[in-house]
């Protein structure tokens, strides 16, 4: 099980909207409808942002959203805060009925 | 609350054995499938291994296939990885993470127990 293919880094100013990508196969992503994406601040444990593509956990800020295309998922943070910059997983479940992840997006809000 | 614990880090030379465990607590533990997901200093998370509530069924990463076992006891609140032949690369911070659903789990989280393989 190969890991999901995200962009090591992204940035944007505050305000606007970025987009993460997340790219796996036909073993994963483009099987699956359960992907999810955490954020992870430095020093602290993840935290789930999106699951099932694109449902938020509650107390999200409906600013997160998800999609997925084929087998390429996306995280969509609009109107971008200070207090969004950290890094970003993808997370698929894969036919081998294991999970894999992306690598990881370091987002910089300049 | 939900609580997890993780235990049984430390040093430990290539080659050699370690156990975590994870005690839970604030939720029915016999209700939800485990997860043991690591992350080396300054790296990625990367998916470890996982069990089914009641324990009769195990998934590992081929990368991580005979050398680690994950393992359960309802009765304890516990969760358990065996780690063997380690090596240098497995190094990380190794967290235990319930799921309830299976499309939803991180939802918690435990601090992690910090595994260190020296020579």
């Amino acid at each position: 099980q190969s890991a999901l293919t995200q962009p090591a880094s992204v940035s944007g100013s505050p305000g606007q909207s970025i987009t993460i990508s997340c790219t796996g196969t036909s073993s994963d992503i483009g099987n699956f409808k359960y992907v999810s994406w955490y954020q992870q601040h430095p020093g602290k444990v993840p935290k789930l942002m999106i699951y099932n593509v694109s449902d938020r956990p509650s107390g999200v800020s409906n600013r997160f959203s998800g999609s997925k295309s084929g087998s390429t998922a996306s995280l969509t943070i609009s109107g971008l805060q200070a207090e969004d910059e950290a890094d970003y997983y993808c997370n698929s479940f894969a036919t081998s009925r294991t999970w894999v992840f992306g690598g990881g997006t370091k987002l910089t809000v300049l | 609350e939900v609580q997890l614990v993780e235990s049984g880090g430390g040093l430990v030379q290539p080659g050699g054995s370690l156990r975590l465990s994870c005690s839970a607590s604030g939720f029915t533990f016999s209700n939800y499938a485990m997860h043991w997901v690591r992350q080396a200093p300054g790296k990625g998370l990367e998916y470890v291994s996982a069990i089914s509530r009641d324990g009769d069924k195990t998934y590992y990463p081929d990368s991580l296939k005979g050398r680690f076992t994950i393992s359960r006891d309802n009765s304890k609140n516990t969760l358990y990885l065996q780690m063997s032949s380690l090596r240098g690369d497995d190094t990380a911070l190794y967290y235990c993470v319930p799921q309830k659903d299976l499309g939803r789990w991180g939802d918690y989280w435990g601090q992690g127990t910090l595994v260190t393989v020296y020579s």
